[in-house]
């Protein structure tokens, strides 16, 4: 069964810190899909970014970058020079292809971040 | 261009009533989806649909029931209200699948009393 954990239930760190997030997944397929979405506190979740299974590639993206590595099953989130605004819920979630063409994702129980000025 | 809408906001229902959760999107998405969100469960999804007149069970469906008339509505269904239906509900739609980047609604705050 696919499953994602995101063992940090809550992280503080102060502001201009870099912080990482964990993300550990369980999937049996060769061909994944691993997705951040941010929850900011007025609620709505936002997508941040998508990777496949095939692209080992770190992503970067302003002060977000992410690493994949599948050796060990991970997909970390890193924030560099942490700001207020970066304050929020982060989901991790993967892919799960039960059913081929029905697509559903699961999602971690997330990670909420403090940043404290 | 309103993105994803969700009415009400916030809900309080007795045990055993019924009421509807309405969510629209205005960007011509085929995939729409119901997730619920509770304390330390993160999201789960509840039933989702690919396309008007199609939809499907997720991970928690009991109590649940929808429809997708039109490619804009997937209006959630609670059939009879259970106190463990209490939870933050968010509708959300995509392009295609959950693949593509998924919009979400601003999320109806529910509780069963």
């Amino acid at each position: 069964a696919q499953k994602v954990t995101q063992a940090q239930t809550e992280i503080s760190v102060v502001e201009k810190e870099d912080v990482t997030l964990d993300c550990v997944y369980e999937t049996r397929d060769t061909t994944y899909y691993l997705f951040w979405y941010k929850q900011p506190p007025s609620g709505e979740l936002v997508f941040l970014i998508r990777r496949n299974s095939f692209d080992e590639q770190n992503e970067i993206s302003g002060r977000y970058s992410w690493n994949f590595q599948k050796s060990t099953s991970s997909f970390n989130f890193t924030i560099t020079a942490s700001q207020v605004v970066d304050s929020a819920v982060y989901f991790c979630a993967l892919r799960d292809p039960t059913n081929f063409g029905n697509e559903k994702l699961t999602f971690g129980t997330g990670t909420r971040l403090t940043i404290i000025p | 261009n309103a993105g994803v809408t969700q009415t009400p906001k916030f809900q309080v229902l007795k045990t055993g009533q019924s009421m509807t959760l309405q969510c629209a999107q205005d960007m011509n998405h085929e995939y729409m989806s119901w997730y619920r969100q509770d304390p330390g469960m993160g999201l789960r999804l509840i039933h989702y649909s690919v396309g008007a007149g199609i939809t499907d069970q997720g991970e928690v469906p009991n109590g649940y029931n929808v429809s997708r008339s039109t490619t804009e509505d997937f209006p959630l269904r609670l059939l009879s209200a259970a106190p463990s239906q209490t939870s933050v509900y968010f509708c959300a739609s995509s392009y295609l699948s959950p693949l593509d980047e998924q919009f979400f609604g601003p999320g109806t705050r529910l509780t069963v009393l």
